[in-house]
């Protein structure tokens, strides 16, 4: 079965610091990578998705996710954090024979300081 | 296009009464799925139904939790007799292919 694991559960950082938060996956086909944020009290919304081609995926809101397949990781980053990044975030994966549904991991909460 | 609709987004059922969730998916999607968020543990995946059909519902509790997702009208999550440990917020999502998933507001239980 795959899983997730989203080894930062909470993080703090000033604003402009820069930001990379980790996630793993364990399922050995091929798998669709999503990562989500969590504003407090709203629903999940897309950040980035990477299905094929370049590992590289830039998403909104200046987040950016780096596909390692030998690594089984699908990392997210921001050069520069700022105080309205406070959220939760949320890696899923989806394998391509796992009956469509998404896998989550279990979140990283994100504070920035002013 | 409405977006994927879930209502209530609030709702308090005391112990033993039945609480029913609904989720109206995006126009044109026929895939839905159910998940529910614990704090400190992430959304787990509850069910994955197609128009009529439950495709997977391996994340369900054996007892007292159904869902449905009729031809007509929206998916249903139900949770009968509930119990304080059914507090949580439930999210639905739908899809049109399986690849791109839209989620809505969420329903926030509260069991008293």
């Amino acid at each position: 079965a795959q899983s997730v694991s989203q080894h930062n559960h909470h993080v703090i950082l000033s604003e402009a610091a820069s930001l990379e938060l980790g996630c793993n996956y364990s399922y050995g086909g091929t798998v669709n990578l999503f990562w989500y944020v969590q504003y407090p009290g709203q629903h999940l919304q897309l950040l980035l998705k990477y299905f094929s081609g370049d590992p590289l995926v830039k998403g909104i809101k200046g987040f950016e996710a780096e596909f390692i397949k030998s690594k089984f990781s699908f990392n997210l980053r921001k050069p520069s954090v700022q105080w309205s990044d406070t959220a939760e975030y949320f890696c899923a994966v989806v394998s391509t024979g796992g009956g469509n549904k998404l896998t989550f991991g279990t979140g990283t909460q994100l504070k920035v300081e002013l | 296009n409405a977006g994927v609709m879930q209502n209530p987004r609030h709702l308090v059922r005391r112990r033993g009464q039945e609480a029913r969730l609904r989720c109206s998916p995006m126009k044109g999607h026929s895939h839905v799925y159910w998940y529910r968020q614990l704090p400190e543990e992430g959304l787990k995946f509850m069910v994955y139904l197609q128009k009529e059909n439950i495709i997977d519902e391996s994340g369900m509790p054996k007892e007292r939790f159904s869902a449905e997702f009729p031809k007509e009208g929206p998916s249903i999550l139900r949770i009968q007799q509930v119990v304080r440990g059914d507090s949580a917020a439930y999210f639905c999502a739908s899809s049109l292919e399986g690849n791109g998933y839209t989620f809505g507001s969420g329903t926030r239980l509260t069991v008293v």
